[in-house]
Formats: C-alpha cells, structure tokens, sequence
C-alpha cells in the first residue's frame, strides 16, 4: 500500500514553460514534506521541503505548495530549463518521533529547449 | 561540512558470490543511516536503516544483510547474490530526521 503517490511517470514540459509535479499521500500522520532530484547514476540531491504548519515554501524557481486537507503537494519549477530534466521524488515524514521517510515512486521530468 | 562515501560506484558480480557495499560519513556523528535500492519503476525501496552502532532494521526480507561496526561506517553485504539482487543502491544518511544525503550509488549488475 503506497502511501506517498507520484501518479504521473513522466512529465514533458518545453523550457522557460511552468513544470508542475504532483504528489499525494494518504497517511495523516505525515508532517513534512520535502521533494529530492536525481540525475542517472546519481544520489537523489535534497530540493525543498515544507512543514505542515505552512502551505507554501518558495527558493528560487521552486515552489512547493501542500494542501493538507486534500492530503496533496506539488512542486512548481518556474521557468523551466533543460538542466532540470530528472527524477523528482516526493517524501514523506511522519510527526511522533520516526524519522524513517517515505518515498513515491518518482516522476520523470524532461524539459525540452 | 558533511560528507558521504560509497564505494564501488559500479560492480560487475556473478550468481553466488558475495558482495560487500561500503558507506562512510564525514563532518558529523551518531548519524541515521540508510541502505535504498532503486528499481526502475519502483522507486526507492529502503532496504535497512541504523540509528545507531550494532543498531540494524531490515525492512524487506531479502538476500541481503547490513552491519554498522563504527559511528560512521555503513555495510551492505550478501552471503551469495542472486540475478534479483542486480540495481541500483544507494546509501544515505540524515541527522534530525529531516533531509537525507544520499551517497552517488552502486550501480550493481549480477551475471
């Protein structure tokens, strides 16, 4: 049973346009939020993250914005460009004390010049 | 700053053979550690994770073991691989439970 879901696979976006990854989750005991990218045959790389104390956290062109009583984020990367064609993975943490994340599945991201 | 080592970044091994993944922290102590595997498709499957020395979880029963003889230090290791084992791993640590690092990854291929 996934309880972190990225239902897209796969996402084409042309460069300067807005990217838009979508991630929900269903356990309500999850409280932070944080979204990681991966090159191939690299280590996934720490992006940005949001409290469930807030509903959006912005860092540059990267937006995150969680709807909580919808149990869904999204991260919006304003304007795209090609080096952020990659895998961008959703996580999830609960509040009480684990600090074991959950991941989705990961999105493909390609922007295309 | 900190800093995390795995080592081989690839690994060409046959059925049967064992198989010893390495993983080391710098700059910090008494990190959380984490052994992933990424399977196309899947994600990231956490295999194990340490919150301390001798402290090992297991979350998917499989081919494979861990071991945290040192703060810092972080192994993966198989007694005898199997075709199945073959992916990508990726180990990882984190400090107050919130972003983890991730080391570059093994890639592993078992023929």
């Amino acid at each position: 049973d996934q309880q972190v879901k990225q239902n897209s696979p796969s996402l084409s976006v042309q460069e300067g346009r807005i990217s838009i990854l979508n991630c929900d989750y269903t356990n309500s005991m999850f409280d932070y939020f944080l979204w990681y990218k991966k090159y191939p045959a690299e280590g996934p790389t720490f992006l940005i993250s949001i409290s469930s104390i807030k509903d959006k956290n912005e860092d540059g062109r990267f937006t995150v914005f969680l709807n909580k009583s919808a149990k869904h984020l999204s991260l919006h990367i304003v304007p795209s460009q090609p080096g952020d064609s990659a895998v961008y993975f959703c996580a999830a943490l609960p509040s009480g004390g684990s600090y074991i994340p959950t991941f989705g599945r990961g999105t493909s991201l390609i922007v295309h010049p | 700053s900190q800093t995390i080592h795995q080592w081989p970044a690839t690994l060409v091994q046959p059925v049967g053979s064992p198989l010893s993944l390495e993983c080391t922290v710098e700059g910090t102590s008494n990190p959380n550690l984490y052994w992933y595997r990424q399977a196309a498709g899947r994600g990231l499957q956490l295999l194990f994770y340490s919150v301390g020395i001798g402290q090992i979880s297991s979350e998917v029963p499989q081919n494979l073991s861990a071991s945290r003889p040192q703060d810092r230090q972080f192994i993966l290791s198989s007694k005898k691989l199997l075709l199945s084992d073959s992916g990508f791993y990726l180990c990882a640590y984190d400090l107050w439970g919130r972003e983890a690092f991730f080391g570059q990854g093994t890639r592993l291929t078992v023929v």
